[in-house]
C-alpha cells in the first residue's frame, strides 16, 4: 500500500516551452502533497506544499508563476514549470500524505527527470 | 541559519559489518526526524522515524538514536549487505513547520562482498 506515482518519469523539452508533471496516490487519498527539486548530490529541496482544493503553499525563493501547482483531487497534483529553462534541469519528486498537516506519513514518488535543451 | 548535515564522503564498507552514519542539526527544534533510502534516479524510501523523546528505535537490522542535546541522529545498518549500497538520507521535521521535511544531503553507503 501508500504507493505514489509520478508521469513522467524523465522528460526533455525545448527552452522556452512548457511541461506538466503529474503526482498520484495510488490507493490512498493524499489530504497534503509536497513537491521537491534535487540537483546532482545534493539534499530534495522542498518547493511548495499542496491542499487539496486550495492554493499552494511555495518556499521562499521558488516562483509561483514559474512553476504551478494544482492540487485538484485527493490523488492527483500536478507542478507544470512554465518558460522551461536549461536551469529549471532537474529531478522532481513529489510526496503524498494521508493525513492532515500533523501526519508522520509521507510517500515519495519515483521522481521526473526534467532536462531543458 | 538552519542546517542539516550529514556526511558528504561515501562510507565504504566490507559485508556483514556495522555502517555508521551521523545526522547533525543547527538550530532546529525537532519533532521527530527520518531516514530515507535513495537508489540513483528514484524517489526516497521511507525507514524510520524516531520522535523527539525517543532515544532508539530498531526495525530488522536497522537502528536509530536521536540525542536531542547532541543534536544528532545516528543510522545504523548491522550484518550490511550489498543491496543495503544506496544514498541514506535524513529528514527532520520542526515544531514551528509540522508536515515540511527538511532533507539532508544524503550520504552514499557501499557495501563491497
Amino acid at each position: 500500500g501508500a504507493v505514489v506515482s509520478q508521469h513522467p518519469s524523465w522528460v526533455i523539452c525545448k527552452s522556452g516551452t512548457s511541461v506538466k508533471i503529474e503526482c498520484r496516490s495510488l490507493d490512498f487519498q493524499a489530504t497534503t502533497m509536497f513537491w521537491y527539486r534535487q540537483f546532482p548530490k545534493q539534499s530534495l529541496m522542498l518547493m511548495a506544499t499542496s491542499n487539496e482544493g486550495s492554493k499552494a503553499t511555495y518556499e521562499q525563493g521558488v516562483e509561483k508563476d514559474k512553476f504551478l501547482i494544482n492540487h485538484a483531487s485527493l490523488t492527483l497534483s500536478t507542478l507544470t514549470v512554465t518558460s522551461a529553462h536549461p536551469e529549471d534541469s532537474s529531478f522532481y519528486i513529489c510526496s503524498a500524505s494521508p493525513g492532515t498537516g500533523m501526519s508522520y506519513e509521507q510517500y515519495f514518488g519515483p521522481g521526473t527527470r526534467l532536462t531543458v535543451t | 541559519s538552519q542546517k542539516i548535515e550529514q556526511n558528504s564522503e561515501a562510507l565504504n564498507i566490507q559485508e556483514g559489518k556495522t555502517a555508521t552514519l551521523t545526522c547533525n542539526y543547527t538550530n532546529y527544534s525537532p519533532a521527530y526526524l527520518q531516514w530515507y533510502r535513495q537508489d540513483p534516479g528514484r524517489g526516497p524510501v521511507f525507514l524510520l522515524l524516531i520522535r523527539e523523546n525517543e532515544k532508539e528505535k530498531r526495525k530488522e537490522r536497522l537502528k536509530v538514536t536521536f540525542d536531542t542535546t547532541l543534536k544528532q541522529s545516528l543510522f545504523h545498518i548491522t550484518a550490511s549487505q550489498p543491496a543495503d549500497s544506496a544514498t541514506y538520507l535524513c529528514a527532520l521535521v520542526s515544531t514551528d513547520s509540522w508536515g515540511k521535511f527538511q532533507f539532508g544531503a544524503g550520504t552514499q553507503v557501499v557495501v563491497t562482498p
